[in-house]
């Protein structure tokens, strides 16, 4: 099962900024967030990701609290080119320390004209 | 240097036929994991293979389907005598060595007719 929990959808005004976010609520100490979105039926694009600092691209921001059970994606000046299902992803480690993506639902981006 | 390639993009198969998928990861990876995206659903994790091995194989069915990743050649998803309930999207990523990203290919929709 999927570690996180996210909202469904949301809706962002077109130049406005789009806060994304995501509970964690039972990741452990050295697992990281990652944010992928999935623009149509393309593949899953690499977005950001984090361990416990706030980090930024050319992309978004990415702000983790301090108790690192929740997480916001900000994309800061939503186009409609950013109308995306958004996931938030906590890695699944596997016993040979190795590990994979388990992806729960996401949420529907729309950014409105 | 090229991301991740999937061909065919788009297979049609008869059921009872066989699918062959194929992934070819970008230059340095060697990783590989396989997704399946059923229409309106988010992706489900299938298999994880680095070169001549198997790692994690927990979400693919016990039947029909199979994976590998020779030491030349891209990664092999095969399914075997397939039926409509396989038409899906499938996603192939791959990441470098340790704990990194993974990046996906565009993915290869397969239809059974």
């Amino acid at each position: 099962d999927a570690k996180t929990t996210q909202p469904p959808s949301m809706d962002c005004a077109e130049g406005r900024a789009a806060n994304l976010p995501c509970n964690h609520s039972t990741i452990s100490g050295n697992e990281y967030v990652y944010w992928y979105r999935q623009i149509h039926s393309q593949g899953p694009q690499y977005i950001i990701h984090g361990l416990k600092n706030n980090e930024t691209n050319e992309m978004a921001s990415l702000i983790i609290t301090e108790d690192r059970k929740s997480s916001t994606l900000i994309l800061p000046h939503a186009t409609l080119r950013d109308t995306a299902v958004y996931y938030c992803i906590v890695r699944d480690i596997l016993t040979s320390g190795t590990y994979k993506y388990i992806f729960g639902t996401g949420t529907r981006l729309k950014v409105l004209a | 240097n090229a991301g991740v390639m999937q061909n065919p993009r788009h297979l049609v198969r008869r059921r009872g036929q066989e699918a062959r998928l194929r992934c070819s990861p970008m230059k340095g990876h060697s990783h590989v994991y396989w997704y399946r995206q059923l229409p309106e659903e988010g992706l489900k994790f299938m298999v994880y293979l680095q070169k001549e091995n198997i790692i994690d194989e927990s979400g693919m069915p016990k039947e029909r389907f199979s994976a590998e990743f020779p030491k030349e050649g891209p990664s092999i998803l095969r399914i075997q005598q397939v039926v409509r309930g396989d038409s899906a999207a499938y996603f192939c990523a791959s990441s470098p060595q340790g704990p990194y990203e993974q990046y996906f290919g565009p993915g290869t929709r397969l239809t059974v007719t």
